[in-house]
C-alpha cells in the first residue's frame, strides 16, 4: 500500500513558469516531509523539507506547502529553468521511522 | 558531493548466482541505507546499518542480506539472484540517522538479472 503518492508521473512546464509537483500521503502520522530531486545516472539529493508544525518552507525558488487537514503537499519552483529539469520524489517520515518515498514526478522544462 | 562509491556501476547477472554490490564511504557517517528504485514504487528501503556489525531489515528485505565489517563499507548481497530484483540500487549515508537529518546518496548501481 502506497503511503505516499505522487500521481503526475510527468510534468512538463516552460521556462520561467511556475512548476508544482503534488505529493498526498494517507499516514496522518507522517511528522516531517522532504523533496529530493534526482538527475539521469545520479543518485537522489536533498533539496528542501518541512516540518508538520509549519504549512510552508521557503528556499530560494523553492517553496513547499503543507496542508495537513487534506494529507498534500506541494512544491513550487519559480522561476522554473531548465536544470530544474529532472525527477522529483516526495519523502515523509513518522516519528523516528526511516522515510517513506513517493514513486516520483518527472519534470520537463521547456526552453 | 558527500564521498560515497558504488561498485559495480553495472552488472547484469543470471538467475541464481549470487551478487554482491558495495557501498563505500570517505565521511565517517554512522548510518548506512541500501534502497532499490523501481517503476511505479519510487525508493524503497532494503536494509539499514547503524554501526559496524549493526544492521536491520527495511521494507523489501527478502533475497537480500547485509555486511558492515567497516564503518566505510556496507555490502549487499543478493544470495541467488531473481529477475524481480533487476533494479537500480542506490546507497545512502547519514551521520546520525534522525529522519529529520538529510542522507546523502551514492550514484546507483544498475542490475539486470536474466
Amino acid at each position: 500500500d502506497q503511503q505516499v503518492k505522487q500521481n503526475s508521473p510527468s510534468l512538463s512546464v516552460q521556462e520561467g513558469r511556475i512548476s508544482i509537483l503534488n505529493c498526498d500521503y494517507t499516514n496522518s502520522m507522517f511528522d516531517y516531509f522532504l523533496w529530493y530531486k534526482k538527475y539521469p545516472a545520479e543518485g537522489p539529493t536533498f533539496l528542501i523539507s518541512i516540518s508538520s508544525i509549519k504549512d510552508k518552507n521557503e528556499d530560494g525558488r523553492f517553496t513547499v506547502f503543507l496542508n495537513k487537514s487534506a494529507k498534500h503537499l506541494s512544491l513550487h519552483i519559480v522561476p522554473s529553468q531548465p536544470g530544474d529539469s529532472a525527477v522529483y520524489f516526495c519523502a515523509a517520515s513518522e516519528g523516528n521511522e526511516k522515510l517513506t518515498f513517493g514513486t516520483g514526478t518527472r519534470l520537463t522544462i521547456i526552453p | 558531493d558527500a564521498g560515497i562509491t558504488q561498485s559495480p556501476r553495472h552488472k547484469v547477472t543470471e538467475t541464481g548466482t549470487p551478487v554482491t554490490l558495495r557501498c563505500h564511504q570517505t565521511e565517517n557517517h554512522r548510518y548506512m541505507y541500501w534502497y532499490r528504485q523501481d517503476p511505479g514504487h519510487g525508493l524503497r528501503l532494503i536494509h539499514y546499518s547503524y554501526g559496524v556489525k549493526d544492521t536491520d531489515k527495511g521494507e523489501v528485505s527478502d533475497g537480500y542480506s547485509v555486511s558492515r565489517s567497516k564503518t566505510e563499507d556496507f555490502l549487499l548481497t543478493l544470495e541467488s539472484a531473481t529477475s524481480s530484483q533487476t533494479s537500480v540500487y542506490f546507497c545512502a549515508i547519514s551521520r546520525t540517522g534522525g529522519t529529520k537529518e538529510t542522507q546523502y546518496f551514492g550514484p546507483g548501481t544498475r542490475l539486470l538479472v536474466l
